[in-house]
This record gives structure tokens, sequence and C-alpha cells, in this order.
């Protein structure tokens, strides 16, 4: 089964940009599938945050598109997220994910925190 | 399409019977024919999984007393008998109209043992 994990810096300040890099292990990641980016903030519910396919297309929520990059790296089997422009409002936990494959998986979950 | 979720809080005696709701928007059923519809569970401490996909097919190793049901607009989500292993949140999510213009999750749902 694919394991996944998400790793970065778990503290960022305002206005500066968060980055998260999600390690695919058992499987890979050049295979047809959609990985994902999810959030959750504390005390709210899963926001899908966009996704990339091996090919280098991506889809984005709208309400982050001008804030979000998904860049993946075949090389090392991995994809990552970048948001610029961070305030308190992205305080949340950071998931990577395969959302609609058989079978479907996430990682662990990623706590990050933005503040000064 | 905006997916609304109730309840939002789901108390649940041990051994009883749950049910979540889960309405879209707009159709969900795709231009093949099938329906994407996707409810997971949270749990305190674990990662996240998928349960059902496509309304009512169990994700491999989800037991057999969670079921998926609906179509067109109306969905729902049934634990037959609780157990405690089952606390968590509840949300459901549509893969049809992809990618998404608004939030693809439903609000979610908190379930706890009474």
């Amino acid at each position: 089964q694919v394991q996944m994990q998400e790793s970065g810096p778990g503290l960022v300040k305002p206005s500066g940009t968060l980055s998260l890099t999600c390690t695919v292990s058992g499987g890979s990641i050049s295979s047809e599938i959609w990985w994902s980016w999810v959030r959750q903030p504390p005390g709210k519910g899963l926001e899908w945050i966009g996704e990339i396919h091996h090919t280098g297309n991506t889809n984005y929520n709208a309400s982050l598109r001008s804030r979000v990059t998904i860049s993946i790296n075949k090389s090392k089997n991995q994809f990552s997220l970048r948001l610029t422009s961070v305030t308190a409002a992205d305080t949340a936990v950071y998931y990577c994910a395969n959302l609609v494959g058989l079978p479907s998986d996430w990682g662990q979950g990623f706590p990050v925190t933005v503040s000064s | 399409v905006v997916m609304t979720q109730s309840p939002l809080s789901l108390p649940v005696t041990l051994g009883q019977p749950a049910s979540i709701s889960c309405k879209s928007s707009q159709s969900l059923v795709s231009s093949d024919g099938n329906t994407y519809l996707n409810w997971f569970q949270l749990r305190p401490g674990q990662s996240p999984r998928r349960l059902i996909y496509q309304v009512s097919k169990r994700d491999s190793g989800v037991p057999d007393r969670f079921s998926g049901s609906g179509s067109g607009t109306d969905f729902t989500l049934k634990i037959s008998t609780v157990e405690a292993d089952d606390v968590g949140s509840y949300y459901c999510m549509q893969g049809t109209h992809w990618p998404p213009e608004e939030d693809t999750f439903g609000q979610g749902t908190k379930l706890e043992i009474k």
C-alpha cells in the first residue's frame, strides 16, 4: 500500500510562504493518480486546496488560486505545496492525499502554525 | 456545487445505529453515468480514510456496518451499530463536478458516544 508523509516547517511568519512536501513510498508518483493537498483549520472542516497529475497538470481551489502552487518531483517521488502571503487563517493541519484512487491514501497530516 | 451535511453533531449510544445526510446543490450524476460521492472518516490521532466511494461502494478493510446510499442530490451514510472506534468526524465529498468551484467537502459531522 502507498504511504504518504508530509514534511516542512511547522511555523511560518505572517506574510511569509508556507512550503510543504509530500513523499510517496510504495508506489510511483507517475501513476495515473491526481495527488491532492487538503487542510483542516482548528475546529473547522476539511478544505481541498488543489491537486497535481504526473504530467504537471494542476487544479486549484478557486479561493486559494492566486496564492497556491503545487509542483511535482518525479525523481524523488514527491509533490509539494507552496502557499504565499499567509495569514493566521492559514493555520491548519495539512494533508497530502490520493482522494479518489483505488485505494484512497492519506498522509498523517502536518500541523502548520502561522505566527510571528 | 455546495455540499450540505446534517446533523453537524451526532451523539449516539454504543450499539445503536447512526445516520448522516449529505445533500448536494446539483445532481452528482456524471456524464459517464456514475455518481461520484465519497464519504471520509477522520478519527483522532489517525490518518483520514475513505469509507465509501461512488455512493455505496465500501473501500477495502471498511467494516460492513458502514453503508452508503442515495442518488442524484441526496445521500446517506449509515452505521448499523456504532462502536467506540467510530468516534470522529465524517465528511461527504463530491467528485462529479471537478475541479470544484466551491469547496468540495461537506461541513462534517462529529460523531460522539452518549
